[in-house]
């Protein structure tokens, strides 16, 4: 029974770069989380996923992010032109529909310098 | 809309005693609660949730939490710490429906002195 699964786990790069994460949800999962979690706060939504379509988006989620899931299995977040306040761990969760749990990968760190 | 206060932001415990860790939210129905724990560098572990039912919560690791409706609170506890759960602890709040989008509390960090 394999988890959910983040790749990379650390990310560097410099202020305008743009990076791209990708999430592996637990198989049967439909839902797809992303959230972001800075220093000393808990996780905050930015958007989620039932199967290949983006239902919800968080207003933390600027034009800079997006994020897809194209065949409603893994996804990707990419952030364009990264800025130092991007910095954060990025984390992703999935879960079944009509089920309230949530199951958290091990996060991607970003640090923009 | 729902929130979630945590209010203390460290606590400190020696090893082989009791731990409560506070949690209160606001949401205006029954909410769905959820414990999670955060080891460094590490995603989130899901320990309890409530959902319905008995309002007296068991979950891994030892911890159980308490819903009280009248007080709009959710603390968790543990009777006797072991080093090992030196960790950040989250206590989350869901809508009973739709999309299922939980409120995280900034979380309360537990160290264990030997």
């Amino acid at each position: 029974d394999t988890g959910v699964s983040q790749d990379p786990r650390h990310k560097i790069t410099k202020r305008g770069q743009n990076v791209t994460f990708r999430c592996d949800p637990i198989s049967e999962h439909n839902r797809l989380y992303w959230y972001r979690q800075t220093l000393g706060q808990g996780p905050e939504f930015l958007t989620y996923f039932q199967n290949e379509a983006q239902l919800e988006k968080s207003r933390l989620l600027s034009d800079r992010f997006s994020a897809e899931r194209p065949k409603g299995s893994f996804s990707t977040l990419e952030i364009q032109r990264t800025e130092q306040g991007d910095s954060a761990m990025y984390l992703c969760a999935s879960s079944n529909p009509h089920q309230e749990t949530q199951y958290f990968g091990p996060g991607t760190r970003l640090l923009v310098l | 809309a729902q929130s979630v206060t945590q209010p203390d932001i460290h606590i400190t415990v020696s090893e082989g005693a009791s731990l409560e860790l506070r949690c209160n939210y606001s949401y205006g129905a029954t909410p769905y609660l959820f414990w999670y724990v955060q080891s460094p560098g590490q995603g989130l572990q899901l320990l309890l949730k409530y959902f319905s039912g008995d309002t007296l919560v068991q979950g891994i690791k030892g911890f159980e939490a308490e819903f009280k409706r009248s007080q709009s609170s959710f603390n968790l506890r543990k009777p006797s710490v072991h080093w090992s759960d030196a960790a950040e602890y989250f206590c989350a709040v869901g809508p009973s429906g739709g999309s299922y989008i939980p409120t995280f509390g900034r979380g309360t960090s537990l160290i264990v002195h030997p």
